[in-house]
């Protein structure tokens, strides 16, 4: 079964370094999105991608972060300058199958993957 | 954005049927409720999706009444692994719409 693949699993960092944190989608999948959760709270919407751009985001995701997909298979969240409070679990999502012919299906269902824990020093 | 309410927790036992219920009452004509599952340490897991009426899969059912202000998560005959947490989601259906994680039900399976 196809799945969403998160690197690193964990990763440790000082406050004020760059991260990177990386997925790959769903090959076939149209649309990716990023959510983190803080241990012991509820997983938050940080920002859906379709067609090479933000479609949407919360009010989590500031400046501070960003997200590209440099090529046709990578998902990256960028977190510049990372501050303590940035310490969570980060989940890759991917969703919307491109059918032959090029229809879509869209079934709902978000297919999440592993996470990346990211704990800031 | 659809708020919802659900129990914080529930316990159970090995091989009963735990129902969950999830209130919705300003829910939109266009949104549809969704169920995620996720274990610890792990990223939510898809269960099923309905609008209205009811809808079965190979792993639970979705109880919508008509007015689809609630919704019941119907989980038969559970094991030991199915203690987990669980989220109910209302939204629209349009992909890259975000879906907003309540506080959740954490489900306890007893043996």
């Amino acid at each position: 079964e196809p799945e969403v693949t998160q690197t690193p699993s964990h990763q440790v960092t000082q406050m004020g370094q760059e991260v990177i944190l990386r997925c790959v989608p769903i090959s076939n999948h149209l649309y990716f999105y990023w959510y983190r959760q803080i241990l012991g709270q509820k997983v938050e919407f940080l920002v859906s991608f379709y067609n090479n751009e933000i479609s949407e985001k919360s009010e989590i995701f500031d400046d501070q972060f960003s997200v590209e997909r440099p090529d046709g298979s990578n998902f990256t969240l960028k977190i510049r300058s990372t501050k303590l409070e940035d310490s969570a679990m980060y989940f890759c999502a991917s969703s919307v199958n491109l059918a032959s012919g090029g229809s879509t299906v869209n079934t709902g269902e978000l297919f999440f993957g592993e996470g990346s824990r990211l704990t800031v020093l | 954005l659809a708020k919802t309410t659900q129990p914080i927790s529930m316990d159970s036992y090995e091989g009963q049927e735990v129902n969950i219920t999830c209130s919705h009452n300003n829910i939109a004509t266009n949104d549809y409720i969704t169920w995620y599952q996720q274990f610890p340490s792990q990223g939510p897991r898809f269960i099923i999706q309905g609008y209205k009426t009811k809808v079965t899969n190979e792993v639970a059912s979705l109880f919508i009444p008509a007015d689809r202000k609630s919704s019941t998560l119907s989980l038969p005959r559970v094991s030991l692994s199915d203690t987990a947490v669980y989220y109910c989601l209302v939204g629209a259906g349009a992909a890259g719409n975000k879906l907003t994680f309540g506080g959740g039900t954490r489900v306890l399976v007893k043996p």
